[in-house]
């Protein structure tokens, strides 16, 4: 079962923030987080497991929330390597399943 | 260390023909994934294998495509009478184990059906 990401699409300003959400109806293990850069492979980001935990990677961090089967990343202070396609990967036990992708576009 | 490698990384073909796509997971990992992903679309989930257990292939699209893994290691996936549909990048990843573990992606195959 696909997890749901919004927004589809954000563009922002070097130095502005985003959150990029993904939700499950579907009771969740785990999710992870990569980003896709046009024309490259996905390159993961980081994992969170259910507990509710939140993890940080530079200025990039996001949080589980297991009651809401919903994680969230945020970007902080963007800058313009950040730009490309984020999708969330849902864990359920045995199946794992990508979201559908969110396009960031980070303009100067 | 060495990571993920696929091969060809181009693969131009008719119509109606078969191809093959090869997968070269990080040593040691145990799980393999396949995934389409047509131009400006997301990762669609083809197939993955586990260690000895039998694969998963719920998310193959038609009995045209199969795949295999010798040995725990290289993977085959095998699309039959291609199709002009099947166009796409075939990206293949690997991980320690399943669904806990970061998947390492190689280059991908970029499929072009004529």
């Amino acid at each position: 079962q696909q997890p749901v990401q919004s927004p589809q699409a954000v563009i922002l300003r070097e130095g502005e923030d985003a959150v990029i959400n993904c939700s499950s109806s579907k009771a969740l293990y785990s999710v992870h987080w990569y980003r896709q850069k046009h024309g490259e492979a996905p390159v993961f980001l980081m994992i969170l497991l259910k507990g509710g935990e939140q993890k940080g990677h530079e200025k990039i961090s996001a949080s589980f929330n297991e009651k809401k089967q919903q994680s969230s990343l945020y970007l902080t202070a963007s800058q313009l390597s950040y730009s490309g396609t984020y999708f969330c990967g849902a864990g359920y036990g045995q199946n794992f399943v990508f979201g559908p992708g969110t396009r960031l576009s980070v303009l100067p | 260390g060495a990571g993920v490698s696929q091969s060809p990384s181009n693969k131009v073909t008719e119509k109606g023909k078969d191809v093959e796509l090869r997968c070269d997971p990080i040593s040691g990992h145990t799980a393999l994934y396949w995934y389409r992903q047509s131009l400006g679309q997301g990762l669609e989930f083809l197939i993955y294998f586990q260690g000895n257990s039998a694969p998963d292939k719920s998310g193959l699209p038609s009995d045209r495509f199969s795949a295999e893994r010798t040995g725990g290691s290289v993977s085959t996936l095998t699309i039959q009478r291609t199709q002009q549909e099947d166009s796409a990048v075939y990206l293949c990843a690997s991980s320690p184990t399943l669904n806990n573990q970061p998947q390492h992606f190689g280059d991908g195959t970029r499929l072009s059906i004529l």
